[in-house]
């Protein structure tokens, strides 16, 4: 059974260029969340998704972020005018229920320079 | 006051000890709790879940919850410079209705 899958692993951005980063869910779960993670920092809830829904959305920059979960197709978190500061690694997780255990895919890093 | 709080470390514990992880949450309607582990550069792992209180053993892993205190805890037997890493402590909060992940415990074990 595959896991998780995210790519690129790796994305390096010109500030101001976009970036898209993709998640392909564990077969079956139809819950979708994407985290920051800042060097030495925690997880930082961004974004969570069902199939074509935005279902809570508070932890997403007002500006130049945003995601999506069509009915086929992986989710894509998209920054536009990519800044130094958005340089992270970018986790995406899937579960089949809300309540459920989160299984966390490889992560995108990238690097904005 | 943090929805999950942890202390971030680093715990250090030498190898064939007891390394014991504590975690409390604020939501007292809190239903669903996880333990994951972060080795540096890669992502979250799930290791432990557990939903009702008590202990919950699986291997040299425990976890214990109680939900009386707020508290949920791991235990980690016996424990291997293998086991050196970030422990994130996770909470199902209904209030939020979102899981909140606490900043994580470093865990160093040396030989």
């Amino acid at each position: 059974n595959a896991g998780v899958m995210q790519n690129p692993r790796h994305l390096v951005r010109r500030r101001g260029q976009e970036a898209r980063l993709r998640c392909s869910p564990v077969k079956g779960h139809s819950h979708v969340y994407w985290y920051r993670q800042l060097p030495e920092e925690g997880l930082k809830f961004m974004v969570y998704l069902q199939k074509e829904n935005i279902i809570d959305e508070s932890g997403m920059p007002k500006e130049r972020f945003s995601a999506e979960f069509p009915k086929e197709g992986p989710s894509i978190l998209r920054i536009q005018q990519v800044v130094r500061g958005d340089s992270a690694a970018y986790f995406c997780a899937s579960s089949p229920n809300l309540v459920d255990e989160q299984y966390f895919g490889p992560g995108t890093r990238l690097t904005v320079t | 006051q943090k929805e999950v709080e942890q202390n971030s470390g680093p715990l250090s514990v030498p190898e064939g000890a007891i390394a014991s992880l504590n975690c409390t949450y604020s939501d007292r309607g809190s239903q669903s709790f996880f333990w994951y582990r972060q080795y540096s550069g890669k992502s979250p792992e799930l290791i432990m879940s557990i939903y009702s209180n008590g202990d919950k053993e699986d291997g040299r892993f425990t976890a214990q919850l109680n939900k009386a205190s707020q508290y949920v805890s791991l235990l980690i037997r016996d424990s291997q410079p293998s086991d050196s890493a970030t422990y994130l402590c996770a909470v199902f909060s209904g209030g939020y209705n979102k899981l909140i992940f606490g900043a994580g415990t470093r865990l160093a074990v040396h030989p």
